[in-house]
Order: structure tokens, then sequence, then C-alpha cells
């Protein structure tokens, strides 16, 4: 089975500042990796996903993550956020495997950004 | 098409209404969701379609019924709620169900039960 931890419930910043949202997993076998954004009263965006290869990952709206195997961990980083960044942060696994592989949810990372 | 939508978007009901959630997608995804979300918290998995059969039902009580009518639809058939089922009801889908991948979620219909 997998787990994933996001430490940080609330992460305030001010806008144009560098941020780090932190989410580190357990799994007995390898796995896919996402991190997912869901704004006020909307569904779940995908902003990026480690699949193989490069372990420095680029997704939408500036973001980018790192994928470390020895630490299990995949933090998620933008180097100057903006108000339109605050929004719930979701980071997710799911085990590469036969069969159905479920979605397991970290239980999110609050964004706030302020001027 | 690389959406997924939802009707309606809100919805009330009393506890002896029976409704309906809707879900579409035209990407061609054999997979289809449903996920339950409460407020502040993440999204659980409810149900899996997969090439339009039940595969997976994760204990969900009986006054939720899914239905899968073909491959770019998921209905979701709501009887006899209680109040504590009042959440974002989120639909999904990805190209399989097998070896995990990237699912695409719709913008949730807001169920509130009275």
């Amino acid at each position: 089975a997998q787990s994933v931890t996001q430490l940080d419930s609330q992460v305030p910043v001010f806008e144009e500042a560098p941020v780090e949202l932190r989410c580190n997993y357990s799994s007995s076998v390898s796995v896919y990796l996402f991190w997912y954004v869901q704004y006020p009263n909307q569904g779940l965006q995908l902003l990026l996903k480690y699949l193989s290869g490069s372990t420095l990952v680029k997704g939408i709206n500036g973001f980018e993550a790192e994928f470390n195997k020895s630490q299990t961990s995949f933090h998620l980083r933008k180097p100057s956020v903006h108000i339109s960044d605050t929004a719930e942060y979701f980071c997710a696994v799911s085990a590469i495997g036969t069969g159905f592989q479920k979605l397991v949810f970290g239980t999110g990372t609050r964004l706030l950004v302020s001027p | 098409d690389t959406e997924v939508t939802q009707t309606p978007k809100h919805l009330v009901m009393g506890m002896t209404n029976k409704k309906s959630l809707k879900c579409e997608q035209h990407m061609g995804h054999r997979a289809m969701y449903w996920y339950k979300q409460k407020a502040k918290k993440p999204p659980e998995l409810m149900f899996v379609y997969s090439y339009e059969k039940l595969s997976i039902n994760e204990s969900v009580p009986s006054r939720f019924s899914p239905e899968c009518p073909n491959s770019s639809l998921l209905n979701l058939h709501l009887h006899a709620l209680q109040p504590e089922d009042s959440a974002l009801y989120l639909c999904a889908s990805s190209r399989e169900t097998s070896g995990g991948g990237e699912q695409f979620f719709g913008p949730g219909t807001r169920l509130t039960v009275l």
C-alpha cells in the first residue's frame, strides 16, 4: 500500500516570493507521482507528473518538482508566486503495476499568497 | 477535447428525493471514477468503471448507485441521502485503470442534503 504525507497544512507567502510545498511518500513498489491544484469551488487540475526519466519535472503555471527516490520525496516549487496561485495543492501517488492502481492523495497544503 | 464535464454544478435535495449526477468525457478514456470530497479533505474514491463495467466499489452505501450507459457517460443516482452526504462529488477519467497514470477531473457537483 502507498501513503502520502504533506506535513504543511497551510503555507502563507508573500507575492513574488519563492515557495516550496513538501511531499513525502511511502511505498514498497515503484510509483508514479503527481501534483494536483484545486482552486476554490473547482475540481482538481494536474500541475505536473513524474512517470520516469529526468527527476526534475516542469509543469504548468511555472511550477516544478523534483523526485528524490532516496528521500522518497516529491517537493513542489515555484520561484515567484502570484496572488492567483492561492489554492489547495494535493500530492498523489499511484503504484506502477498491472491491474487497477488507486490514486492515493496526501491531505493537501493550502497555499495562501498575500500582497 | 480534454475536458471532463459534470452537471449540475450545484444540487440541493431533501432526504427523500431521488436525483442524479452526470459526467461526460470525450477523450476516449475507458476508465471513469466517482470521488467524494468533504471540505478541506482530499478526494475519496467511491467507484471505478473500466470498459463500462463496475470494477471497484469502495464499500459505498447503496443509497449511491452508479451507472455507465456508454464509454463517454457516467451517472451517479442518489436516493434517500443523509445530511452527512453533503460534499463535492468529482468525476474523473483516465485512459485505462491498469498501471496507474494521470486522471483528469471534472469541476464537480456541490451537493447539499437537507
